[in-house]
């Protein structure tokens, strides 16, 4: 079974550009979660999105946005890019909610 | 607001060694407790999931333990080798599917 895949794997975009990333569950799995991972902050909690539905965001300004799709696809939107958003953002899937997650490989961000 | 904290941030090690990486937490309530590996610029790979009901779990040379009460978890490597070295996280599971980590403990095993 092929595991979370994550697209594009790299990314360099200007301050004031927006960027969508996005992630494709392992087949059957229906909870998405995105992570955010900085030197200085660690890995933090984005948001989980479960049949559709954001089911819970973490503290990151309303800048970051996501959703998913009807075959449990998901996107992360970041508009007006800051420099500080510069990192690697993960995502994970579980089977539902509560389940083991499962981490792609990230897209590494760098915003100039 | 649960805080999770890995001690210690860096160990050095000669291979064959047995080590203990620790992990506390500051909210019992959990609902299962995860320890990752990650190599440098990659993505989480899963090591040991231990469910909430559960005190221990073991895969080849590592063994995870839990202590809902005192808020502590363990990673223990049994003869580790130069693959070992990486950064190893821990990670609880709260309410909402949400995943909140340690800080890690970057591991190096030298031959």
């Amino acid at each position: 079974k092929a595991g979370v895949t994550q697209t594009p794997r790299y990314l360099i975009k200007t301050r004031g550009q927006q960027v969508t990333l996005s992630c494709s569950p392992i087949s059957g799995h229906r909870s998405v979660s995105w992570y955010q991972q900085t030197p200085g902050q660690g890995l933090q909690f984005l948001f989980e999105y479960f049949s559709e539905t954001q089911r819970n965001k973490g503290n990151f300004p309303g800048r970051f946005s996501g959703r998913q799709f009807s075959n449990s696809r998901s996107e992360m939107n970041v508009s007006t890019l800051e420099l500080g958003d510069s990192a690697l953002y993960l995502c994970a899937s579980s089977l539902e909610r509560s389940y083991e997650q499962y981490f792609g490989p990230g897209t590494r961000l760098t915003v100039t | 607001k649960q805080e999770v904290t890995q001690i210690p941030a860096a160990l050095s090690v000669p291979e064959g060694e047995n080590l203990v990486l620790n992990c506390s937490f500051t909210d019992s309530a959990i609902y299962n407790l995860q320890w990752f590996r990650q190599d440098p610029g990659k993505g989480l790979t899963s090591l040991l999931l231990i469910q909430s009901s559960q005190r221990e779990q073991t895969s080849g040379r590592l063994n995870a333990s839990l202590d809902k009460s005192s808020g502590r978890s363990t990673l223990y490597i049994a003869a580790s080798q130069p693959g070992d070295s990486a950064t190893y996280l821990c990670a609880v599971y709260n309410a909402g599917n949400m995943l909140t980590f340690g800080g890690g403990t970057r591991l190096m095993v030298k031959p």
